[in-house]
């Protein structure tokens, strides 16, 4: 059983394009970050949202966290092929560090 | 500031031979995690240590595997007779203060175990 399911898995869209991925469980979450991963490499920290409602922007990157603290989205505006790579999100529960999901896989073709 | 190290980077052993991978956290972190990853999966938690105490071993492998981190040095995760089936990438992260805290978990670049 996973505890967090992403959403889509697959991912390829046009330079320019807007996308949301989603993050969910039927867990309630002290914390939720978000990761990028690139082949070969490990997962690189993009942002940590705390606060149930919470919306945090990084540049072209749009993260919310759910009202109940069960999901959160990543929207990416005018994504461009830097923006490639898989997108990891993970759960702090009371009682396990870190819950991952499988992550979604984004291709960004120019 | 350097970032979490992992080393090596990659490592090839035997059937039977020992793993043993190296974690240094970031200056300053005292909390160590180590992750497994498998082709198309996610990070799977296996143990979490806090200078010279398992916290949460939960996700650990009962034989053959075991886990440290020593008052001065790397952690260290270490895997005995090694099998086909340990063959992954593993990854340790460290926070300066705990996640239940709201810490926040860097990750290193990860070791690629490949047993032949």
């Amino acid at each position: 059983t996973q505890l967090l399911e992403q959403s889509p898995q697959f991912l390829s869209i046009q330079e320019g394009e807007n996308l949301t991925v989603y993050c969910n469980s039927s867990s309630v979450f002290s914390s939720l970050q978000w990761y990028r991963q690139e082949p070969g490499e490990g997962p690189v920290l993009l942002v940590t949202v705390v606060t149930g409602g919470e919306v945090k922007k990084l540049k072209r990157l749009t993260f919310q966290f759910g009202d109940a603290r069960k999901d959160s989205s990543l929207h990416i505006t005018a994504a461009q092929p830097g923006d490639t790579g898989l997108y990891l999100c993970a759960g702090v529960l009371r009682s396990t560090p870190l819950v991952f999901g499988k992550g979604t896989r984004l291709s960004v073709i120019a | 500031n350097a970032g979490v190290m992992q080393n090596p980077r990659h490592l090839v052993r035997r059937r039977g031979q020992e793993a043993r991978l190296r974690c240094s956290p970031m200056k300053g972190h005292s909390h160590v995690y180590w992750y497994r990853q498998l082709p198309e999966e996610g990070l799977k938690f296996m143990v979490y240590l806090q200078k010279e105490n398992i916290i949460d071993e939960s996700g650990m492998p009962k034989e053959r595997f075991s886990a440290e981190f020593p008052k001065e040095g790397p952690s260290i995760l270490r895997i005995q007779q090694v099998v086909r089936g340990d063959s992954a990438a593993y990854f340790c992260a460290s926070s300066p203060e705990s996640l239940f805290g709201g810490g926040e978990a860097f990750f290193g670049q990860g070791t690629r175990l490949t047993v032949v």
